[in-house]
């Protein structure tokens, strides 16, 4: 039971270069969520989903598309990367019945 | 105004020493709180849900109170395990969507 995988773990992009982050859970997990988190913010909600083929916009979507066409996976997508978009990302899940289980993170860095 | 707001510390105390932390919420209407536990550069791992009534689970204790809308965190006899940032979660609209606040950091000095 690998509970919530992110990958990648690093990145480093050029800023107008696309990436997809791509994360996976194993729990049947209705909900899915990608924050990221930078020093004095804390954790944002940047899109997240309730189900499989629906997704909605958090705090922060501004330069960021996803998709949930299977349950078990969340994509986030940068389409053309920019350096305010440097920052830790954590993909996380959960029903309705438990906490959040967040993945360890990808460390972007655009340049 | 923000969602959740906690004081960022730094707080340094010495181990053994009792601890507590305090978060604001701004929304009357949120349904669920949480404490989560960030060790540094790693992912936010749950340490306590917040219940109406308190909760208690060994060493750490959280409150909810309503009429202030707050939050609090209790740790009593710190380790040195126990250096962390705890992050104060609310749950305003349902949906399952949470806003964090920043963290506040803790360590315990030997």
């Amino acid at each position: 039971n690998a509970g919530v995988t992110q990958t990648p773990k690093f990145r480093v992009l050029k800023t107008g270069q696309s990436m997809t982050l791509l994360c996976a859970q194993d729990m049947n997990h209705e909900y899915m969520y990608w924050y990221r988190q930078d020093p004095g913010m804390g954790l944002r909600l940047i899109h997240y989903s309730v189900g499989e083929g629906t997704t909605a916009k958090g705090e922060v979507p501004d330069g960021y598309n996803v998709s949930r066409l299977k349950k078990q996976n969340f994509l986030l997508g940068l389409e053309s990367a920019a350096p305010s978009q440097t920052s830790v990302y954590f993909c996380a899940s959960a029903d309705s019945n438990s906490p959040l289980h967040f993945g360890n993170g990808t460390r972007l860095t655009v340049t | 105004r923000k969602e959740v707001e906690q004081d960022p510390g730094p707080f340094n105390v010495p181990e053994g020493a009792t601890v507590a932390f305090n978060c604001t919420y701004s929304n009357s209407a949120s349904q669920s709180f949480f404490w989560y536990r960030q060790d540094c550069r790693k992912e936010p791992k749950l340490l306590m849900s917040v219940y109406s009534s308190g909760n208690e689970d060994g060493r750490f204790t959280a409150q909810l109170n309503r009429a202030s809308q707050y939050i609090s965190l209790l740790i009593r006899d710190s380790k040195l395990s126990d250096s962390a940032t705890y992050l104060c979660v609310v749950n305003p609209y349902g949906a399952n969507n949470l806003f964090f606040g920043t963290g506040t950091r803790l360590t315990v000095i030997p």
